[in-house]
């Protein structure tokens, strides 16, 4: 079993609509969570941090249930320039970040 | 605007040739990752350094690749004779104390042939 799962997509939405990720993770231990994004060709960038709380950014929702050990990232009015892979992202107790395959999101007009 | 940089961009080579693949982490970051990602398995850490010392390269075909950190602002990756199945993109990425923010580079896409 991969440490972190995502389900690869694609997730194909119309602009203007809601979209939701969700990734688990294996090691309960983990202390810290993220998204990363990625646009295709290029390097990736943190999108944002995940607290036990949840936190949200401007259109950008992210949520950790530890019990069940799962993260989502909810995505509202989606824009065509949300079309990327976000990478779920999961490090335990040392510096490794462990990077989930990532799911592609496909924004059309 | 501070980045990380890696040189080259791009590198084709013919299998068994020797690849180096360098990284310049942001100035003042003292922890420093290469990855490798193919479409496949996604990102794959290969070996991390702090403060230029080797941490873990648990993830790195010992036979074929090394990792050095020569001084704090360079890091070099190099694959010994290279294979076909080393295709694939190569990242470096930097982190500052008391950060989990990693600041990748723009990545040395390799193709060995």
């Amino acid at each position: 079993r991969k440490e972190v799962e995502q389900d690869p997509g694609p997730f194909n939405v119309p602009e203007g609509a809601t979209v939701a990720f969700n990734c688990t993770y294996s090691n309960s231990a983990s202390q810290s969570f993220f998204w990363y994004r990625q646009d295709c060709r290029k390097e990736p960038k943190l999108l944002m941090s995940v607290y036990s709380s949840g936190n949200e950014d401007g259109r950008f929702t992210a949520q950790l249930n530890r019990a069940s050990q799962y993260i989502s990232l909810l995505i509202r009015d989606s824009e065509l320039s949300d079309s990327a892979t976000y990478l779920c992202v999961v490090n335990g107790n040392t510096d490794k970040l462990i990077f989930g395959t990532g799911t592609r999101l496909q924004v059309f007009p | 605007d501070a980045r990380v940089t890696q040189t080259p961009r791009h590198k084709v080579t013919e299998m068994g040739q020797e690849v180096t693949m360098r990284c310049q982490p942001i100035l003042g970051h003292n922890t420093v990752f290469w990855y490798r990602q193919t479409m496949m398995q996604g990102l794959e850490l290969l070996a991390y350094f702090r403060n230029r010392a080797p941490l873990d390269d648990s993830g790195m075909p010992k036979d074929r690749f090394s990792a050095e950190m020569p001084d704090a602002t360079l890091a070099t990756l190099k694959i010994q004779p290279s294979e076909p199945r080393d295709s694939a993109v190569y990242f470096c990425a930097s982190v500052g104390a008391s950060s989990y923010e990693q600041y990748f580079g723009p990545g040395t896409r390799l193709t060995v042939t």
